[in-house]
């Protein structure tokens, strides 16, 4: 079983529609949790960066962290066709510095 | 401020043979790490550097080595390369060694084995 799951989706939703990817996970000493977009063939772009459990919002995204359930959701809110793109939930423990374990992906397509 | 740049940004390698790629952090960053990308596996840690030192290692073979220059640049070097090593290497970033820094991504190395 690995560490975190991710659903590979493919999702697709029309545009304007709320989108909710989740990821779950295992490891209880996961502290820190982040949500990159990754387009085709470029490096993944950090979109939010949240410690331990709560909320955090940026603009139409919103990051949430629940650690007793160990399961993070991300949402975005008025989803565009610039959205469309691959999702990775990523997490690390503390002291983990760089060394981040990911999900594999959620392929969202917003269709216009 | 530019980002982390990688290169080469596409090679084809033959089996057996080795391969060094190349990393600049972003300007100021200290710490710098190295992912391996297959459609397979996702994206997995290889190892990461700060001030010229192996601070973490993942759970690859000693094939897959790397080093950390004085003015913060890095390579990775893949030894014997084997077809599976087929994959969009990167590399990534953060401002100084403490824990909880914000990690910056290049656009990455597409290597080919055949």
């Amino acid at each position: 079983q690995k560490e975190v799951e991710q659903d590979p989706g493919p999702l697709s939703v029309p545009e304007g529609a709320i989108v909710s990817l989740n990821c779950t996970y295992s490891n209880s000493a996961f502290q820190y949790f982040m949500w990159y977009r990754q387009y085709s063939r470029k490096g993944p772009e950090l979109l939010m960066y949240t410690y331990s459990s709560g909320n955090k919002e940026d603009g139409r995204f919103t990051a949430q962290v629940d650690k007793s359930s160990k399961y993070i959701s991300l949402f975005i809110r008025d989803s565009q066709p610039s959205d469309s793109a691959t999702y990775l939930c990523a997490m690390r423990t503390a002291g983990g510095y760089q060394k981040v374990t990911f999900g594999t992906g959620t392929k969202l397509q917003v269709i216009p | 401020k530019a980002g982390v740049t990688q290169t080469p940004r596409y090679l084809i390698k033959t089996r057996g043979q080795q391969v060094t790629l190349s990393c600049s952090p972003i300007s100021g960053h200290r710490s710098v790490s190295w992912y391996q990308q297959t459609p397979g596996q996702g994206l997995q840690f290889l190892f990461e550097y700060f001030s010229e030192t192996q601070r973490n290692k993942g759970n690859f073979p000693g094939r897959f080595s790397g080093r950390q220059f004085s003015n913060s640049r890095s390579e990775m070097n893949v030894s014997t390369l084997e077809l599976g090593d087929s994959a969009l290497y990167l590399c990534a970033s953060s401002l100084a060694g403490v824990d909880g820094n914000t990690i910056y991504f290049g656009e990455g190395s597409w290597l080919t084995v055949v």
